[in-house]
């Protein structure tokens, strides 16, 4: 079946540090992925999605490109805020069941110090 | 426009008593579903619904868990009787679609703890 593998936390960077979160999937169709954030006491938002092959999804300067070849969907961001303390969730959608549901990898806690 | 929302937030029951959880969709967006997400990892599907019709409904336990969605818009998530290990952020999500590329929007959560 469809599975999704992320580094684990926490990753604790300083601010203005480059962050990568690695990501890397199995899948058994042409996924679409995705990178979802939880911030402390909130729900879980969307932050980027890739649709199809060398796609690079990006928002609020976090970056993925969906690589097939390595099957992997790395997060990065050039310099990251106290603000983006958060657990990131990578997940992928899949049309190998009857519907379209997303299966997440385990999640990494980011933590950014001043 | 507004979101997913989900009630309760917060909920604590003994083991063996029930419990249901309440989601209102997007308006406008006619497929829900259900997560379940346990301290430490990702959420996982219990059920989809497409309208009032179940999508994927494989992963739900369903000799405690079951789910409806009479009028195809909210839904409500009952587990009868509770065990421990349903101790978990019982997540509601929607999306305009079915398909891969369709974005899944998510609720605030309820939090069960079964004592």
């Amino acid at each position: 079946g469809d599975s999704v593998t992320q580094m684990e936390g926490p990753v604790t960077l300083s601010e203005e540090a480059f962050l990568t979160i690695n990501c890397t999937y199995t899948a058994t169709g042409y996924p679409s992925l995705f990178w979802y954030v939880q911030y402390p006491g909130e729900g879980l938002q969307l932050l980027l999605k890739a649709t199809k092959a060398d796609d690079k999804g990006s928002n609020k300067g976090f970056e993925a490109t969906y690589r097939k070849e390595t099957t992997s969907f790395h997060l990065e961001k050039g310099s990251v805020q106290v603000s983006d303390s958060a657990v990131y969730f990578c997940a992928l959608s899949d049309r190998g069941n009857a519907g379209n549901m997303l299966t997440f990898g385990g999640g990494t806690r980011l933590m950014v110090k001043p | 426009e507004a979101g997913v929302a989900q009630s309760p937030r917060y909920k604590i029951i003994e083991k063996r008593q029930s419990v249901a959880f309440w989601c209102n969709p997007i308006s406008g967006h006619a497929t829900l579903y259900w997560y379940q997400q346990i301290l430490g990892q990702g959420p996982k599907l219990l059920i989809q619904f497409q309208n009032n019709g179940v999508v994927d409904d494989s992963q739900l336990p369903k000799d405690r868990f079951s789910a409806e969605r009479l009028k195809g818009v909210d839904s409500t998530l009952k587990i009868q009787p509770a065990k421990l290990e349903d101790s978990a952020v019982y997540l509601c999500a929607s999306s305009s679609g079915t398909r891969p590329t369709d974005t899944q929007y998510f609720g605030p959560g309820t939090r069960l703890t079964v004592l």
